[in-house]
Order: structure tokens, then sequence, then C-alpha cells
């Protein structure tokens, strides 16, 4: 059984473009969480969906950032015009209700 | 909100010594989870021990165990016969709901 898979596992984007990454959870997992982490800090919650439904996104910045989970096809957190603030390794979690949350390996974004 | 405490931003260890991690919390809610997560350098989020703060007992997961005092509200890991594998960040979890709430990890130097 694959684990969570995070991709691409490094991104690199220059100031004002868009980047895309992609999660795909574990089979029969309809839980999906996003984590950012920035250097020297623990995992900070953004954002709980389920398919086709956001469920908590009170951890997500306000403008540019935006995540989706389709009926078919990964979960996927968009960042619109990035800054070099966005310049963090973010974390797709999932799980089944009342299990522990599995983690992907993450992606690195890089803003230059 | 809850907050997850991690007192010590650096562990050393000898190999096959004892080390114990701290971690504090603060919740108003009696009924949650308690979770260690290992982050070695390959990035990846390796759960390590799981709490259930109706339980008195404490887990175990062999060399790994946790002293849970819920009326202060602490959380400590213990590892036992440390070995070198074990270098690692460390962050302590909180869970209610369904977020999880990280400390800011402490960094686990082991060495020979």
């Amino acid at each position: 059984n694959a684990g969570v898979m995070q991709n691409p596992r490094h991104l690199v984007r220059r100031r004002g473009q868009e980047a895309r990454l992609r999660c795909s959870p574990m089979k029969g997992h309809s839980h999906v969480y996003w984590y950012r982490q920035l250097p020297e800090e623990g995992l900070k919650f953004m954002v709980y969906l389920q398919k086709e439904n956001i469920i908590d996104e009170s951890g997500m910045p306000k403008e540019r950032f935006s995540a989706e989970f389709p009926k078919e096809g990964p979960s996927i957190l968009r960042i619109q015009q990035v800054v070099r603030g966005d310049s963090a390794a973010y974390f797709c979690a999932s799980s089944i209700m009342g299990s522990p949350l599995h983690f992907g390996n993450g992606t690195r974004l890089t803003v230059t | 909100a809850q907050t997850v405490t991690q007192s010590q931003p650096e562990m050393s260890v000898q190999e096959a010594e004892t080390v114990t991690l701290s971690c504090t919390y603060d919740t108003s809610e009696s009924d949650y989870y308690l979770f260690w997560y290992k982050q070695p350098p390959s990035r990846q989020m390796i759960l390590v021990i799981r709490q259930e703060a109706y339980k008195q007992q404490n887990a175990t997961e062999n060399r790994f165990s946790v002293n849970f005092q819920k009326a202060a509200k602490s959380f400590s890991l213990k590892i036992s016969d440390s070995q070198l594998g074990d270098a690692a960040m460390y962050f302590c979890a909180y869970h209610s709901g369904y977020a999880l709430n990280f400390g800011k990890g402490t960094s686990l130097l082991v060495t020979p």
C-alpha cells in the first residue's frame, strides 16, 4: 500500500509565478491536510479537505493560496504570485476518520 | 487555541544511553491525542508513538516510551538504548478534532 505521495519533491519559482503542489493520499483515505514548515519551525496547519469539500481553511493565508481535493485526482495546493516568504516545505497528510495522520515527504518550495 | 511547547531546541545523547525529550501543552479539552513524530534529514514525518488522553497507562513502542502527566499537561518522550539512527528532529503534537498542533521541535544528536 503506497503511502502519501507528494510531487514535486522540489519546486523553484520566480517571484510572481504560480506554484502548484500535488498530493495523492493513501488508498482509502478521504481526508487530506496541508501543513507548512518554515525553517527551524514545526508544522503549521493550513487546510483540511474531504473529497470536493473544504472543511477548515483557518490556517490558510487569505490571499493567493487555495486548495482543492476533487472527486478524481490528487489534492492541489496552489499559490499564486509567489513571494520569497512563501519559501518553505509543504507537507500533505491523509487519514481516515479516527486514525493518525500519515504524512508525505513534502515539497520544498524555493522562491527566487 | 491549543499550544504545544518544546523547551529544548537541542539535545545530545551517547549511543546506548537514555534521553528524555520534554513537551508541554495547553488545552481546556479532556479528550484528545498526543503524538511524537520524528523527522530525519530526509524530511519524512514518521510517527513514533501515540497516547490517548483517556488512557492512564503510558504508551510504549519498543525503545520509545512516554511519561504522560495529564494534570500537569506534560508529555515527555524517553528513548532508551539510543542508536545513531535516532538522530533527527522530534516534534510533539496535540490532536483534538482533526487538526494537529505541533511544537517547534527538538533536534536530537546521537554521538558514538
